[in-house]
């Protein structure tokens, strides 16, 4: 089955800096990448996702880079504020499968925004 | 928000005791799925099914049973509980099974076998 790693499993930024997370997955056949964001007492919240067609995704402070050969792709937070504190998990979806939730995730990232 | 509603929030229970926990959602979506949550481990899927009486295994099924009747209920029963299976639980929701669709997740429950 797909397997993937995320990396940092914690990390922390100054208010203003930029912050990124790298996942690698290990099926190439693999074809769709969300993001999440996890609140304290909260469940995943998607972010942004990218399909396996597109190198590249932005959606104002967020984007999104994926390297199909490379097996990976990241997550760019820029202009990082106190509320951008959270844990985010990256997943990969396997093409084929009956679910679109069916995917398999990284273990997460503890962002901390300092002010 | 989503329409999911996850009952009980919060529960206390004894190993070796059956204990059921519900999914219901208002979105009239035909996905749903059981995830659980531990501490370094990130979400790892139960079950979930692809329509009404429609289930499947997932990565950690063991020790999990399912099951859907209704199109908005899923209940995920744990036939005799074990402190490994004290964990977060979410249900999760999608509207179709192509990528680029997006999961909606409830707010989760917290399960404690003692």
């Amino acid at each position: 089955g797909e397997n993937v790693e995320q990396h940092p499993s914690t990390l922390s930024v100054q208010e203003g800096d930029s912050a990124v997370i790298k996942c690698t997955y290990s099926d190439s056949a693999s074809n769709y990448f969300p993001w999440y964001k996890q609140e304290l007492g909260k469940g995943p919240q998607l972010i942004i996702d990218i399909r396996s067609n597109v190198g590249e995704k932005k959606d104002q402070r967020i984007a999104v880079t994926l390297n199909k050969t490379a097996k990976h792709f990241s997550l760019h937070i820029t202009e990082t504020q106190p509320e951008d504190s959270a844990v985010y998990f990256c997943a990969a979806h396997l093409a084929g499968q009956r679910g679109a939730g069916k995917s398999t995730f990284g273990d997460g990232t503890t962002l901390t925004v300092k002010p | 928000d989503a329409g999911i509603t996850q009952s009980p929030r919060h529960k206390v229970t004894e190993t070796g005791t059956p204990v059921t926990l519900r999914c219901h959602q208002t979105e009239n979506h035909r996905y749903m799925y059981w995830y659980r949550q531990d501490p370094g481990h990130g979400l790892r899927l139960i079950h979930y099914s692809y329509g009404v009486k429609d289930t499947d295994k997932g990565e950690v099924s063991d020790g999990y049973s399912v099951s859907r009747s209704k199109t908005e209920d899923f209940l995920l029963t744990l036939e005799s509980a074990t402190s490994s299976q004290t964990s977060v639980y979410f249900c999760a929701i999608s509207e179709s099974a192509g990528a680029n669709t997006e999961a909606f997740f409830g707010q989760g429950t917290r399960l404690t076998v003692v």
